[in-house]
């Protein structure tokens, strides 16, 4: 089992432009979950996914769009990326809500806005 | 405010043992996680608690007071393998997790 991969693992952009950010785990878990995490700062929750065809905001989810592809999937896109979108972005996958679950995390995306 | 207190940066010596603390102020409660995070890598999970007390696992242990809503990472016998981050997270009354910071951990032989 690959568990979580995310792609691509580093990125520089211009202000401006756009970019997807591709995540995919094969444990059959019903939840995934976009974070970014900054110097100093907690793990930030973007956006989620209890399931297929459903999404929801999270702390932070202005200047970011995600889609669930199917129940494998979980996309983040940026539309018009802005020096403030400069961080390190993870992606987590959860079997359901149970209290004990442990999120599983993918290796992480750097991405840098300039 | 939902709210994750630990400490920035730790050092401790090869050997010895350490204690990370970590209090919170989140609406509700519903289990606190604690993470290994080395530098430019993924979190692993360490350590789960939903009751009072102690939970051990090998070299490491957790405790949780949900009264003083505090939580401690004791970590014993350190290798240097050990230098790393450690988060803590509590899932809060809509089973989202909130995270700390994190605590940088400093081994010196």
């Amino acid at each position: 089992n690959a568990g979580v991969t995310q792609t691509p693992k580093f990125r520089v952009l211009k202000t401006g432009q756009s970019m997807t950010l591709l995540c995919a785990q094969d444990m059959n878990h019903e939840y995934m979950y976009w974070y970014r995490q900054d110097p100093g700062m907690g793990l930030r929750l973007i956006h989620y996914s209890v399931g297929e065809g459903t999404t929801a905001k999270g702390e932070v989810p202005d200047g970011y769009n995600v889609s669930r592809l199917n129940k494998r999937e979980f996309s983040l896109r940026l539309e018009s990326a802005a020096p403030s979108q400069t961080s390190v972005y993870f992606c987590a996958s959860i079997h359901g809500s149970g209290e004990a679950n442990e999120q599983f995390f993918g290796p992480g995306t750097r991405l840098t806005v300039l | 405010g939902q709210n994750i207190d630990q400490p920035t940066e730790m050092t401790a010596t090869e050997g010895a043992i350490v204690q990370i603390n970590c209090t919170y102020q989140t609406s509700g409660f519903n289990g606190l996680f604690w993470y290994q995070q080395h530098a430019g890598e993924a979190p692993t999970f360490l350590s789960y608690n939903v009751l009072d007390g102690l939970e051990e696992k090998g070299r490491f242990s957790s405790f949780l007071s949900r009264s003083k809503g505090y939580s401690y990472l004791l970590l014993k016998e350190l290798q240097m393998k050990d230098s790393a981050s450690y988060l803590c997270a509590v899932k809060d009354s809509n089973y989202q997790l909130i995270w700390g910071a994190g605590t940088k951990l400093i081994i010196k032989p």
